[in-house]
């Protein structure tokens, strides 16, 4: 079946660095979206991307989406404390509303 | 400005033991998921339903049923509770599904003694 699989698993970073996580697919994807979970939290969707070769930004974070749409990746600039959390990508399962997560990227930002 | 709820918040079972799982959501979603959250697996999804009367099995099924007789509820089941299904447990609806975001319920922590 179709797995998503994220690296790394863990990053602890200095508060001011930057962070890049990145989500690759077996599968072909149709679109992917990024959700972020803080501790204790549920994941809260950040954004969706859907063309290939797709780039989208928020303030501080950029969005890519691969060419060949397998994989995708979120660099946040200048990490803040407040971006703690653990971050996922999510693909939907090509022919059905099945939408897969990836493992997970736990953000640990140090002040 | 509910959006989705779930019920309860924890819950202790003995193995063997059952229970439902209530997912409530006033957006009038037409799709909505079940996810387990284990410890550096991610979220797993159970079953989905993408409409009123309809259901689907995800990655993980096995040992849980559930049903959409409401299309703003969605119940997953545990008939017969073991320790593996300790967990927490996510409850998500989408409008669209694949084009739309899904907006997750706060989570049911269950544990299997």
């Amino acid at each position: 079946g179709q797995q998503v699989m994220q690296i790394p698993q863990y990053q602890h970073v200095q508060e001011g660095e930057d962070f890049t996580t990145y989500c690759n697919s077996s599968t072909t994807l149709s679109n992917i979206q990024w959700y972020k979970q803080r501790p204790g939290g549920h994941p809260v969707f950040l954004i969706q991307l859907v063309k290939s070769g797709e780039v989208k930004k928020q303030k501080r974070l950029t969005f890519q989406f691969g060419e060949a749409k397998k994989n995708s990746s979120l660099h946040i600039t200048a990490t803040q404390t407040t971006d703690v959390g653990t971050y996922f990508c999510a693909g939907p399962t090509s022919g059905t509303y099945k939408y897969i997560f990836g493992t997970g990227t736990r953000l640990k930002v140090l002040a | 400005n509910a959006g989705v709820t779930q019920t309860p918040k924890f819950r202790v079972l003995k193995t063997g033991q059952s229970m439902t799982l209530l997912c409530a959501q006033d957006m009038n979603h037409e799709y909505m998921y079940w996810y387990r959250q284990d410890p550096g697996m991610g979220l797993r999804l159970i079953h989905y339903s993408v409409g009123e009367g309809t259901t689907a099995k995800g990655e993980v099924p096995d040992g849980y049923n559930v049903s959409r007789l409401k299309k703003q509820n969605f119940l997953l089941g545990l008939e017969s509770a073991a320790p593996s299904q300790t967990s927490v447990y996510f409850c998500a609806s989408s409008y669209l599904g694949l084009d739309s975001p899904l907006h997750f319920g706060n989570g049911t922590r269950l544990t299997v003694t």
